[in-house]
């Protein structure tokens, strides 16, 4: 899997947009970017994942560069409780059978000031 | 509600004394994990199973026993823990992959566990 580059942190004031952006300069054409966050001591969470097309859901926006060597997630209204570290992820669609262990690097923790 | 459950929470024990920490899931997922977790080292994988009677060694997994008798429960288990398995455990489950699946994976809420 691709490795990724997060800044360590970021914040962003309540109620303002947060642009968190990862770097995976190294993915392939098969490989799909993952972002999930974990506040503080909880279970990781799966926010969002794309490919090559921008997506959209209920939490978040990513956008991913045409040449896919870069994505943002948007956070479009932050709150107080979108304080959390967020990871990017870049894997592949695993075969069956395959494990499917998510490698989380150290993420990028985004501090929301009120 | 679709969720994975973990218990104990917290525990604090001795060493060499047997524990387990049970995992559920009522998603009916075929795929279960075990995670630890440590500052500086990020969430390492312990076990996997891919479904009933099916388990395999993740990254870390000196230390530590798992069973799968059930699709819903993958209980860790600590025959003789000792204080470096001291960490923060994280269990996860998710329908098992396929070519088209982005195999969301869910986590339970953690359990806290010190060894003295």
């Amino acid at each position: 899997d691709a490795k990724t580059t997060q800044p360590p942190s970021m914040d962003c004031a309540e109620g303002r947009a947060a642009n968190l952006p990862c770097n995976h300069s190294t993915i392939s054409g098969n490989e799909y970017v993952y972002w999930y966050r974990q506040i503080h001591s909880q279970g990781p969470q799966y926010i969002i994942h794309g490919l090559k097309n921008n997506e959209t859901n209920e939490m978040a926006s990513l956008i991913i560069t045409e040449d896919r060597k870069s994505s943002t997630l948007i956070l479009p209204h932050a709150t107080l409780r979108d304080t959390a570290v967020y990871y990017c992820i870049v894997r592949t669609l695993l075969h069956t059978g395959a494990n499917s262990k998510l490698t989380f690097g150290k993420g990028i923790t985004l501090s929301v000031r009120p | 509600e679709a969720q994975v459950t973990q218990n104990p929470r917290y525990l604090i024990t001795v060493t060499g004394k047997k524990l387990t920490v049970t995992c559920s899931q009522n998603m009916n997922h075929e795929y279960m994990s075990w995670y630890r977790q440590d500052p500086g080292l990020g969430l390492r994988q312990i076990y996997y199973s891919m479904n009933v009677e099916v388990t395999d060694k993740g990254d870390v997994p000196e230390g530590y026993k798992v069973s799968r008798k059930e699709k819903r429960n993958f209980p860790l288990i600590l025959e003789s823990p000792s204080p470096n398995q001291t960490s923060l455990y994280f269990c996860a489950s998710s329908h098992r992959t396929s070519g088209r699946s982005y195999n969301e994976q869910f986590f339970g809420p953690g359990t806290r566990l010190t060894v003295l």
